[in-house]
């Protein structure tokens, strides 16, 4: 069974410091990966999505994607305490075009100030 | 553009009671998505559509579950009877299928529970 892992949490960092989620995925075919943020409450909203290898540099976040080591990490410079949701890991199964996404159960993230 | 409606936003019944959930997917958009949110299990696929044929029910939990997709601008997730188990989040989402690449918009959910 295809399986998207994520640490559940809490991850604690202080305001200004640097948030590191990190998210392994078991099918070695994975074309597309995300990262969504939810805030309690609320549904998930992108905030980052990577398809080769390497970084992806946004603002103050940056998606890394390891295919070889089945590896996707979103670092958060600068965090602030409005940057405290869960951010979700999701992956496409395949490469088939409108393949459903499969979601980690998320990381929650708590940014004190 | 409204991005995704879902409606009702909360639901509150009785076990063996019929519940029906509503889904407006954003204009122009091909493929239509059901997920249900616990803490327990995170977020998980029921159901999905493209271009409003069923393309994969295999997340739907039992035949107590059922969606429909009578055209583009409407779907609708029925469950009868309801039990308590099914108490959830309820999220639809849409997106246009261009390529595995297409991003995933959500609607607000449906906050479901079931007595």
């Amino acid at each position: 069974q295809k399986e998207v892992e994520q640490n559940s949490g809490p991850l604690s960092v202080p305001e200004g410091a640097i948030a590191s989620l990190n998210c392994t995925y078991s099918d070695r075919v994975s074309q597309s990966f995300f990262w969504y943020r939810q805030y309690s409450g609320k549904s998930p909203e992108l905030i980052m999505s990577i398809y080769s290898n390497g970084d992806k540099e946004d603002g103050r976040f940056t998606a890394q994607l390891n295919k070889a080591s089945q590896y996707v990490s979103l670092l958060i410079r600068d965090s602030q305490p409005s940057d405290s949701a869960t951010y979700l890991c999701a992956v496409t199964p395949t490469n088939q075009a409108g393949t459903a996404l499969i979601f980690g159960k998320g990381t929650t993230l708590s940014v004190s100030s | 553009d409204a991005g995704v409606i879902q409606s009702p936003r909360h639901e509150v019944t009785e076990m063996g009671q019929e519940v029906t959930l509503r889904c407006k997917p954003i204009s122009g958009h091909d493929y239509l998505f059901w997920y249900r949110q616990t803490m327990m299990r995170g977020l998980e696929l029921l159901i999905y559509f493209n271009n409003n044929v069923p393309i994969d029910d295999s997340g739907m939990p039992e035949d107590r579950f059922s969606a429909k997709m009578p055209n583009a601008s409407f779907s609708t997730l029925k469950i009868q009877p309801s039990e308590p188990r099914d108490s959830a989040v309820y999220f639809c989402a849409s997106s246009f299928g261009t390529g595995f690449q297409e991003t995933q918009y959500f609607g607000p959910g449906t906050r479901l529970l079931v007595l």
